[in-house]
């Protein structure tokens, strides 16, 4: 299985753009880049994924690297409510039997400072 | 706005007795996981269906615990007997495998305290 390195921690002023990494360097061809958060007491929510190309939605930006063997989570403009841990994932894809799993790491906890 | 549900929120129950887990996973998704989170070991998958059927429950201890859908609005997570070890927040996602790759959405969690 592919693995993704993440840093443990990292702290970000509110209103500031926030930039998160994750490293990959095992990944497939074609494995998809995932990023999901856990905000506190609550089940993880899915913030946006990409395969090669740069990707933006409403919450977030994805930028990831030429050789895909890392990408950046991109918070334009921190919010208090968006103090969560922060999970990088590829997908794990099972040809056989037509689904995948995610395998979650230990994540990104992010501080967002008032 | 659909969610997935997950009952009970709160179990607390004494070492080998059963727990019964239950998750209403959104209306059409195809796909349900089973997930287990502690403090040591962050979120482990147990088990996950395509369609009802079991795909992959490597990430579950055979010998204690179960998991079924019964129906496609129901997946049950069974412990018996329970252990203190057992002791985490299982969470149940659903998901709709239309494609290459999509999006799982989470229940709330049950947290599940063995004494």
């Amino acid at each position: 299985d592919a693995k993704t390195t993440q840093p443990n921690s990292m702290e970000s002023n509110e209103e500031e753009p926030v930039h998160l990494p994750c490293n990959h360097s095992t990944i497939s061809g074609t494995d998809y880049i995932h990023w999901y958060r856990q905000l506190p007491s609550q089940g993880p929510e899915y913030v946006i994924h990409g395969l090669t190309s740069n990707v933006n939605n409403r919450m977030a930006s994805l930028a990831i690297a030429e050789d895909r063997k890392s990408s950046t989570l991109i918070l334009h403009r921190a919010t208090l409510r968006d103090a969560a841990v922060y999970y990088c994932i590829l997908r794990d894809v099972r040809f056989t039997s037509g689904t995948y799993k995610y395998i979650f790491g230990t994540g990104t906890r992010l501080k967002v400072l008032a | 706005d659909a969610r997935v549900t997950q009952t009970p929120r709160h179990k607390v129950t004494e070492m080998g007795q059963e727990v019964t887990m239950r998750c209403q996973p959104i209306l059409g998704h195809n796909t349900v996981f089973w997930y287990r989170q502690t403090m040591m070991q962050g979120l482990e998958l147990l088990a996950y269906f395509r369609n009802r059927a079991p795909l992959d429950d490597s990430g579950m201890p055979k010998d204690r615990f179960s998991a079924e859908m019964p129906d496609a609005t129901l997946a049950t997570l069974k412990i018996q007997p329970s252990e203190p070890r057992d002791s985490a927040v299982y969470f149940c996602a659903s998901g709709l495998n239309a494609g290459t790759s999509y999006e799982q959405y989470f229940g709330p969690g049950t947290r599940l305290t063995v004494t």
